[in-house]
C-alpha cells in the first residue's frame, strides 16, 4: 500500500539541483522515508533514508518537514546519468516490505 | 551494501513451459528475500516474501501455484513461473533487506513468453 504522492514527471537542467518532492501526510511516528531510483531496465538503487532529521550522503540530501508530512530529495548537481524514476517510500523500521508507488520520472536535459 | 545477483538477466520461453529465476545474495545471509514484478511503464509490484526454510507468503492476488518460490539457503531464493503464458511476460526483480533496513535489489530478469 503506497502511502506517498509524487509528481509523475519533472525536468531538470544538467548541472542544476534537482528537487523531487514527496507527500506522505499519513506517515506514522515510527515510519521512515526511503528514496530509491530506477534507471531503465535495472533494479532499483537505494539513495537515502531518514526519520525526521535531514540527511545527506554522497548521492543526495533528504529534507523532511518538521511535521514529517512531506519531504524533498535533492540531487545537488544533476547529470544526464541521474535520469531515472525516483520512488519515495514510507516504511516502518521493523517492517521489511517495500511497497512502491508510481514515482517521479526525472528527465535531466543538457 | 549487500550485493544481490539474479540469473538469468533475460529469458525467452515458449508458452506452457516453466522458467526458473535465481536470486543470490553474494555477501549477506538473508533469511528473507522479496520478489517483485514490473510491467512496462508501471511501478514495481510486490509479489511475495521468500522465507528461508519455510513457505513463502504471497501478496493478495498473486497465485502461489503459479509462482513457486523456494528459499533453501540463506543466500539463494528461486522463483519458478509455471506454465508460463504471454501475460506473464514481465520484469522480475528480487531484493533483500540489509542490516540498516534499506533494501538491495537484483538487476532484474526480463521474461518474454512467446
Amino acid at each position: 500500500d503506497a502511502k506517498t504522492t509524487q509528481p509523475p514527471s519533472m525536468d531538470c537542467a544538467e548541472g542544476r539541483a534537482a528537487n523531487l518532492p514527496c507527500n506522505h501526510s499519513t506517515i506514522s511516528g515510527n515510519e521512515y522515508v526511503y528514496w530509491y531510483r530506477q534507471i531503465h531496465s535495472q533494479g532499483p538503487q537505494y539513495i537515502i533514508h531518514g526519520l525526521k532529521n535531514n540527511e545527506t550522503n554522497e548521492m543526495a540530501s533528504l529534507i523532511i518537514t518538521e511535521d514529517r508530512k512531506s519531504s524533498t530529495l535533492i540531487l545537488p548537481h544533476a547529470t544526464l546519468r541521474d535520469t531515472a524514476v525516483y520512488y519515495c517510500i514510507v516504511k516502518g523500521y521493523n517492517f521489511n516490505k517495500f511497497y512502491f508507488g508510481s514515482g517521479t520520472k526525472l528527465n535531466v536535459k543538457p | 551494501g549487500a550485493v544481490v545477483s539474479q540469473h538469468p538477466s533475460w529469458v525467452i520461453c515458449k508458452s506452457g513451459t516453466s522458467v526458473k529465476i535465481e536470486c543470490r545474495s553474494l555477501d549477506f545471509q538473508a533469511t528473507t528475500m522479496f520478489w517483485y514484478r514490473q510491467f512496462p511503464k508501471q511501478s514495481l509490484m510486490l509479489m511475495a516474501t521468500s522465507n528461508e526454510g519455510s513457505k513463502a507468503t504471497y501478496e493478495q492476488g498473486v497465485e502461489k501455484d503459479k509462482f513457486l518460490i523456494n528459499h533453501a539457503s540463506l543466500t539463494l531464493s528461486t522463483l519458478t513461473v509455471t506454465s508460463a503464458h504471454p501475460e506473464d511476460s514481465s520484469f522480475y526483480i528480487c531484493s533483500l533487506v540489509g542490516v540498516n533496513t534499506e533494501a538491495f535489489f537484483g538487476q532484474g530478469t526480463r521474461l518474454t513468453v512467446v
